[in-house]
């Protein structure tokens, strides 16, 4: 079955890069998204990348997709305080039994910055 | 600017009662989702639906119920909680569920229900 799997928890400091990296395990996947949580609140999508893609950058976000590895990393440029969240992968292999859109998430990155 | 709205945002029950989590979307979505959210464990799709008046099982679904008689709503009815059912709760919806469109999935704020 599907599964995604990521590191609990990241430390960085101010002003530094963050990585925050995925793996999942099913190569029909379409689609490939970080949702971000931020305290108390409900996840966010932040970005996604189509499977046919390598990379996609959006102003501080770089996502990267190894499709052979089924690696999938989050690189934020110039950490802030903003950025402390949980950052969730997920992996969509498109319709599901019943036609839904079965997304599987991965258990949450908690990014902590260090002002 | 609405989207999901889920009430309500805490809730303490004791072993045995009931209770119904409130879901409602004004995106006019058709696709609807109910998952918890346990410390660890990342999201667990409980129910979904796929249009008003059809609903199905996701991954954990004993101890709950739904239904969706309009596009709006689609509330979760927990019947008998045991403290397993402790958990925070987020509802979803995306606009199709059809391939084509991106599968993004718009939460609402969660749920947080503790039994004790």
């Amino acid at each position: 079955g599907e599964d995604v799997e990521q590191s609990l928890f990241l430390s960085v400091r101010e002003g530094d890069s963050s990585v925050i990296n995925c793996t999942y395990t099913d190569s029909s996947s379409t689609y490939l998204y970080w949702y971000k949580q931020e305290p108390g609140a409900g996840l966010q999508l932040l970005t996604y990348i189509f499977s046919n893609m390598d990379m996609k950058q959006d102003q501080r976000l770089t996502v990267l997709l190894n499709k052979k590895d089924k690696h999938l990393s989050l690189r934020i440029a110039d950490t802030q305080t903003g950025d402390s969240a949980i950052y969730f992968c997920a992996e969509n292999p498109g319709l599901g039994l019943g036609g839904y859109q079965k997304v599987t998430f991965g258990i949450g990155t908690k990014l902590q910055v260090i002002p | 600017n609405a989207g999901v709205t889920q009430t309500p945002k805490f809730r303490i029950l004791k072993i045995g009662q009931s209770m119904t989590l409130q879901c409602t979307q004004d995106m006019n979505h058709n696709y609807m989702y109910w998952y918890r959210q346990d410390p660890g464990m990342g999201l667990k799709l409980i129910y979904y639906s796929v249009g008003a008046g059809i609903t199905d099982k996701g991954e954990v679904p004993n101890g709950y119920n739904v239904s969706r008689s309009t596009t709006e709503d689609f509330p979760l009815r927990l019947e008998l909680a045991a403290p397993s059912q402790t958990s925070v709760y987020f509802c979803a919806s995306s606009y199709t569920g059809l391939a084509g469109g991106t599968g993004e999935l718009f939460f609402g704020e969660g749920s947080r229900l503790t039994v004790l």
